[in-house]
């Protein structure tokens, strides 16, 4: 039972435009929310988190919005950079009482120069 | 502050083999998260370890198991090994004790591969 979806495999952006990633959750006990980015053979990198009392949360380019009712938040990164290409997971847990993270699927992004 | 790392960086094993695999805390962290990252299954957990205690446990069979010791490093151990088992073990550092709003920042991985 996948908790945490990521339903686009992968999205290619523009360098310089924005890259808006998804995701959705079914689990209504879930309140913080975090963004990694991961290249292969390597860990996750932790990008940016949100906690449930929120709805955006800021950081440099990154951009991290909540719809609580909807179940769904997304990442934005404006502008694109090349760097930025590798594959992001969004991921999720109950803020209290455990620390193990809930993954999606996760999405390949791919910045054309 | 270094990051967490994890050692050995690549295995291979064959099947029936045991093995452990041992990962290290950013300092003063105490939480102590495993992940297996599979193509078929994602990333899922596999337990979580906070002074010196199993606190949550994912849903994989006691072949798998881990340890935490007093300097919060911990070790991971799979037993009877299955092809099944070849994934990037990952291992993961907190602050937090309970979820809160502390991220969990993971090393670089261990490769298994089952022959």
């Amino acid at each position: 039972d996948q908790q945490v979806k990521q339903n686009s495999p992968s999205l290619s952006v523009q360098e310089g435009r924005i890259s808006i990633l998804n995701c959705d959750y079914t689990n209504s006990m879930f309140d913080y929310f975090l963004w990694y980015k991961k290249y292969p053979a390597e860990g996750p990198t932790f990008l940016i988190s949100i906690s449930s009392i929120k709805d955006k949360n800021e950081d440099g380019r990154f951009t991290v919005f909540l719809n609580k009712s909807a179940k769904h938040l997304s990442l934005h990164i404006v502008p694109s950079q090349p760097g930025d290409s590798a594959v992001y997971f969004c991921a999720a847990r109950k803020e209290t009482g455990a620390n193990n993270l809930f993954f999606g699927t996760g999405t390949r992004l791919t910045v054309i120069p | 502050k270094a990051g967490v790392t994890q050692t050995p960086r690549y295995l291979i094993k064959t099947r029936g083999q045991q093995v452990t695999l041992s990962c290290s805390p950013i300092s003063g962290h105490r939480s102590v998260s495993w992940y297996q990252q599979t193509p078929g299954q994602g990333l899922q957990f596999l337990f979580e370890y906070f002074s010196e205690t199993q606190r949550n446990k994912g849903n994989f069979p006691g072949r798998f198991s881990g340890r935490q010791f007093s300097n919060s490093r911990s070790e991971m151990n799979v037993s009877t090994l299955e092809l099944g088992d070849s994934a990037l073990y990952l291992c993961a550092s907190s602050s937090s004790q309970a979820g809160g709003t502390s991220a969990q920042y993971f090393g670089p991985g261990t490769r298994l591969l089952v022959l």
